[in-house]
């Protein structure tokens, strides 16, 4: 099993809010990825970093943000959530090098309402 | 035209039987490609690379055909734990992955 986790796995909240979602991991990768995947459709990139401190928007346009401060950590907040930003949001990382395998973690489904 | 393509399915097959698919990807200079399973609600965890030589493990094949710009998965005698989606994945040298939509694999007893 990855060691790669997400917080929460479930969250419903109201548009407006301000929201973090939480991603660790503990073998020490320097690549980490964020993906929104709704039901029955592809995964898109919407972040990724290659390091501390590094950052970068992916294919699909995301009102996000993410941040690098520490390896292990790559959180991602929505400022004022909408319906809009209803999915699945899958956070993976890999070691470095590569293309080596992405490994998931087990998302967060959010809902806004 | 999206990047990565696949057949949605849903695929339909008895327990036992042969099952494959195909993807085909549109970037000529892909460079690396593989086969990720996803399970319903689940995230997604990989199945196999593909080899330009193609590639066995187990009952499961996967072929790379380049000149034609698509590769496949063959399962032999499927079993109902293989019922999933399967993802066919490039990348474009950068280390990005680019997911197709995902073939769905329902087996049946």
């Amino acid at each position: 099993e990855a060691d790669i986790y997400q917080t929460p796995r479930y969250l419903v909240i109201g548009t407006g809010k301000k929201i973090t979602l939480e991603c660790s991991q503990t073998m020490g990768h320097d690549k980490m990825y964020w993906y929104q995947q709704d039901p029955g459709m592809e995964l898109h990139l919407i972040h990724y970093s290659y390091g501390v401190n590094s950052t970068e928007k992916g294919d699909l346009s995301s009102e996000s943000t993410v941040s690098r401060i520490r390896t292990e950590h790559f959180p991602l907040t929505l400022e004022s959530a909408r319906p809009s930003h209803t999915s699945q949001y899958l956070c993976a990382s890999s070691q470095p090098g590569g293309p080596y395998e992405q490994y998931f973690g087990p998302g967060t489904r959010l809902t806004v309402t | 035209r999206k990047e990565v393509e696949q057949d949605p399915g849903p695929f339909n097959v008895p327990e036992g039987a042969t099952v494959a698919f195909n993807c085909t990807y549109s970037n000529s200079a892909s460079q690396s490609f593989f086969w990720y399973r996803q399970d319903c609600r689940k995230e997604p965890k990989l199945l196999m690379s593909v080899y330009s030589s193609g590639n066995e493990d187990g009952r499961f094949t996967a072929q790379l055909n380049r000149a034609s710009q698509y590769i496949s998965l063959l399962i032999r005698d499927s079993k109902l734990s293989d019922s999933a989606t399967y993802l066919c994945v490039v990348t474009y040298g950068n280390e990005k992955l680019t997911f197709g939509t995902g073939t769905r694999l329902t087996i049946i007893p």
